[in-house]
């Protein structure tokens, strides 16, 4: 199986700030078709996850442009140019490149 | 507007069987693949398998082995994620999204609000 890795687990950030979450992948995750399959999400309290980021790079419909995705192979990172407070929640990163899709730990961002 | 609407919260008893559904409407429900992941209290989102809207085609986690069955209704545009032989490492909030069946790559842009299903004696 493709495992996913993430640091920090836990990311306490000041409004205005940015923020960055690394995820670490086991293989690499480039396809022959030219992109890494490499998506993140955030998961608000008491919601259900939300795409942010797919195929590494492609911000999803309606996302902040504050948002920005990067990486290749096998390592990918996720950054935030200034957060805001609602951006809190559980970042997750997952490899969508073969089954099983194995979803990262998770990062908790909080608001400091 | 797209929207995934799954079935109410379940209580079942450890060794039953626990059937969710997932209603799609909004778009063309054939055009997709619906997953389901789930996850436990506190823990991490488990991808559990996926089901070709149009064709019917599934996979799913080794994990499950042969106590998960997914299937659809394509009448009713409602995919459904039935677990057997619970135990109470089963009690979880279940979700089902969906990914495009032509655009490369695999991820989730819809979700359900989720179902939560307690094992518990």
């Amino acid at each position: 199986d493709i495992v996913v890795t993430q640091s920090p687990l836990s990311l306490p950030v000041t409004p205005g700030e940015p923020a960055s979450i690394s995820c670490r992948s086991s293989q690499s995750l480039f396809y022959s078709n030219g992109y890494q399959y490499l998506d993140w999400y955030l998961q608000k309290p008491g919601q259900p996850p939300q795409l942010l980021i797919y195929l590494a790079s492609n911000r999803a419909a309606g996302v902040p442009d504050r948002f920005s995705g990067s990486g290749s192979g096998t390592d990918f990172t996720l950054k935030i140019s200034r957060v805001e407070a609602e951006d809190v929640g559980v970042y997750y990163c997952t490899q969508s490149l073969e089954t099983p899709y194995i979803f990262g730990q998770g990062t908790k961002l909080e608001i400091k | 507007q797209v929207r995934l609407v799954q079935s109410g919260a379940e209580v079942k008893k450890p060794g039953a069987s626990v059937k969710v559904s997932c209603k799609s409407s909004g778009y063309i429900f054939t055009h997709y693949v619906i997953h389901w992941m789930r996850q436990a209290p506190g823990q991490r989102l488990e991808w559990m398998g996926y089901i070709f809207a149009d064709s019917g085609y599934t996979r799913h986690s080794q994990n499950f082995r042969d106590r998960i069955t997914i299937s659809r209704d394509t009448s009713a545009s409602t995919a459904y994620m039935e677990l057997s032989s619970l135990t109470a490492e089963d009690t979880a909030t279940y979700y089902c999204a969906r990914d495009s069946i032509e655009a490369p790559g695999t991820y989730f842009d819809y979700w359900g609000q989720g179902a939560l299903v307690t094992v518990s004696s």
